[in-house]
């Protein structure tokens, strides 16, 4: 089993949807949660950051940890075509060789006008 | 803002070269990754670097080397190019990110490059 398990869709909505994007993790030593986006044909860049359980607001997306159920999500309120992109959820343990992330395998989003 | 440069964005070789991919960033950061991207496999990591002529096999080094002769630049070489390397390569530089939660780790990536080996 990967240690990180995340749905790659693909998942298509209207123009103002609610997205709502998901993954389970197995490794209880994860204290670091964070979600990345990749645009096509570009490296991933770092959207949101957490620690622990909890939820952290940014704008119009909200990452919520759920660390006794090993489940995070991303929450992208009001969405926008420019939020077609592809979602890496991503966690650290810290314990780990100087940092090393674990990665989700991606969820490809695509918000049509 | 950090910048990580990657020399090519676009290369295709034949098998069996021998192949340069070049990580370059501009933040002084002591860590740097390499990594493929396959469709419906995500990202592995192949070798990273502590520091300066340090190195570490990552999930799947087999077909790989790396060398890190200055802080700034890690490169990652494929000795003799084959098939299944056929990818989509990302490097990335690590900092710690201080914040409420303490310090978290954060990569750094660049733009990424599709090799394509025939």
């Amino acid at each position: 089993q990967k240690e990180v398990e995340q749905d790659p869709g693909p998942l298509s909505v209207p123009e103002g949807a609610i997205v709502s994007l998901n993954c389970t993790y197995s490794n209880s030593a994860f204290q670091y949660f964070m979600w990345y986006r990749q645009y096509s044909r570009k490296g991933p860049e770092l959207l949101m950051y957490t620690y622990s359980s909890g939820n952290k607001e940014d704008g119009r997306f909200t990452a919520q940890v759920d660390k006794s159920s090993k489940y995070i999500s991303l929450f992208i309120r009001d969405s926008q075509p420019s939020d077609s992109a592809t979602y890496l959820c991503v966690m650290s343990d810290r314990g780990s060789t100087l940092g090393r992330l674990y990665f989700g395998r991606g969820t490809q989003l695509t918000v049509w006008p | 803002d950090v910048k990580v440069t990657q020399s090519s964005r676009y290369l295709v070789k034949r098998t069996g070269e021998k192949v340069f991919l070049e990580c370059v960033q501009d933040m002084d950061h002591e860590n740097m990754f390499w990594y493929r991207q396959d469709p419906g496999l995500g990202l592995r990591l192949i070798y990273f670097s502590y520091d300066v002529k340090m190195k570490e096999k990552g999930d799947i080094p087999e077909g790989y080397s790396v060398s890190r002769e200055k802080k700034e630049r890690f490169s990652l070489i494929l000795e003799s190019a084959s098939t299944n390397q056929t990818s989509m390569y990302l490097c990335a530089s690590r900092a710690g990110h201080r914040w409420e939660g303490g310090i978290t780790d954060t990569q750094y990536f660049g733009p990424g490059t599709r090799l394509t080996v025939l």
